[in-house]
């Protein structure tokens, strides 16, 4: 069965502590994996995607890397505004349906 | 900006009263989704459309419903809403093509429903 697991469920840092947050999969037929940040009461916002493994992409203070088996997201110097629930899925393809696998994400607070 | 807007932003609607939530996109893509995310949840696919073509998940229950008119707009109807239907139902589209399977969310709706 496709599924997509993050870890940790919850991250409390410190303004300046770099951390990872961690996905791991096991989607056959893998076409991306897909990173999204959602803050309170908002839709998802999309990050980045990935599509093999030792792709690396960033953006500001965030670095996303793919392996064969598992995907981090690498928050380096976080800031209080990098808090929200940062949700990770895979993308399969079902006949001629593209279909994302989601996480349950892992939510980040960086306190000032 | 090209964009997806979600109309009303918040719903409140009684149990059993149909509502119909709306989507709108400026970004001219061919896929549009409609997603149902219950509070701490990962969002849960309800159904899509490649162009006019409507694909429904297995699980979505009948008391959804879905139209799109033209390329931009696609329209969720709840027949008749029940309490658990009380949720945020996200909007998304991608981009036709392989390799090219980002979907894009608009802000949302937040039904309620007492």
């Amino acid at each position: 069965e496709d599924q997509v697991t993050q870890s940790p469920e919850a991250l409390r840092l410190q303004e300046g502590e770099s951390s990872s947050l961690n996905c791991s999969y096991t989607v056959s037929g893998l076409r991306g994996l897909f990173w999204y940040r959602q803050d309170p009461g908002k839709g998802p916002e999309f990050l980045f995607t990935l599509y093999s493994a030792g792709e690396e992409k960033e953006k500001e203070r965030l670095k996303a890397t793919l392996t064969k088996k598992e995907s981090f997201l690498h928050i380096t110097a976080p800031k209080p505004e990098d808090s929200a629930t940062y949700l990770c899925a895979g993308a399969c393809t079902a006949g001629n349906n593209r279909k994302l696998i989601w996480g349950l994400g892992t939510s980040l607070a960086v306190n000032p | 900006d090209a964009m997806v807007i979600q109309n009303p932003r918040y719903q409140v609607t009684q149990f059993g009263k149909p509502v119909t939530l709306s989507c709108s996109q400026t970004l001219n893509h061919n896929v549009m989704y409609w997603y149902q995310q219950k509070s701490s949840q990962a969002p849960k696919l309800l159904f899509h459309y490649y162009d006019k073509d409507f694909n429904n998940e297995a699980d979505t229950p009948d008391n959804f419903q879905s139209r799109r008119p033209n390329t931009s707009f696609c329209f969720l109807d709840i027949r008749s809403p029940g309490l658990g239907d009380t949720a945020m139902y996200l909007c998304a589209t991608s981009p036709p093509g392989q390799g090219t399977d980002t979907q894009y969310f608009g802000p949302g709706t937040r039904l309620t429903v007492l």
